[in-house]
């Protein structure tokens, strides 16, 4: 069972360049979250999506946008990288309101933004 | 502000209990999870509490006292394996888990 997959694993990335960073699960889950970790700080959240079709803002949305056109997809774009955003960035899914708020994670991305 | 503090690390010796702590204050309270997080790896789910009290699962329990915004993880017979960050997460109104910075644990033989 894949459970969540991220790709791509790492990346070093130009400041000013844009990427995309995806995330695939195949649980049926019908929330998926953006999270960011960074040394000293908690796993702070970037954009969420209850539903698909829909997303929200999280706590540290600037410089990324999201979109949900389907169940099992989550992708979060950087529009143009710049070095504040290096971090590793991790996506999770949850049956949130259905059965539990429990959160599954992926393997996460590493970025580095030069 | 939503705030969750954990201390920042612990060092135990294998075969002994150790206690992390964590208290809260958030908008809101809908349950307080704790997870794993081994370096270089994603977090996995460990507990969930939503009401007060003790709640066991093996070497490993988790208490809550929602009067006292207070949590703890306690695990037991420590081994070599359980060197990790130990993150707590309260669930606040808006159902979004807002996340201690964690709490990394160095086990000695």
């Amino acid at each position: 069972t894949a459970g969540i997959t991220q790709a791509p694993t790492s990346q070093i990335l130009a400041a000013g360049r844009s990427m995309t960073l995806r995330c695939t699960q195949d649980m049926r889950h019908n929330a998926m979250y953006w999270y960011r970790q960074d040394l000293g700080l908690g796993l702070r959240l970037i954009h969420y999506s209850n539903t698909a079709g829909t997303t929200g803002k999280g706590e540290v949305p600037d410089g990324y946008s999201v979109s949900r056109a389907n169940t099992d997809d989550f992708p979060l774009t950087l529009a143009s990288a710049v070095p504040s955003q290096t971090s590793v960035y991790f996506c999770a899914s949850s049956l949130a309101g259905v059965e539990s708020y429990e959160q599954y994670f992926g393997p996460g991305t590493r970025l580095t933004v030069t | 502000g939503q705030n969750i503090d954990q201390p920042t690390e612990m060092t135990a010796t294998e075969g002994a209990i150790v206690q992390i702590n964590c208290t809260y204050q958030t908008s809101g309270f809908n349950g307080l999870f704790w997870y794993q997080q081994h370096a270089g790896e994603a977090p996995t789910f460990l507990s969930y509490n939503v009401l007060d009290g003790l709640e066991e699962k093996g070497r490993f329990s988790s208490f809550l006292s929602r009067s006292k915004g207070y949590s703890y993880l306690l695990l037991k017979e420590l081994q070599m394996k359980d060197s990790a960050s130990y993150l707590c997460a309260v669930l606040d109104s808006n159902y979004q888990l807002i996340w201690g910075a964690g709490t990394k644990l160095i086990i000695k033989p």
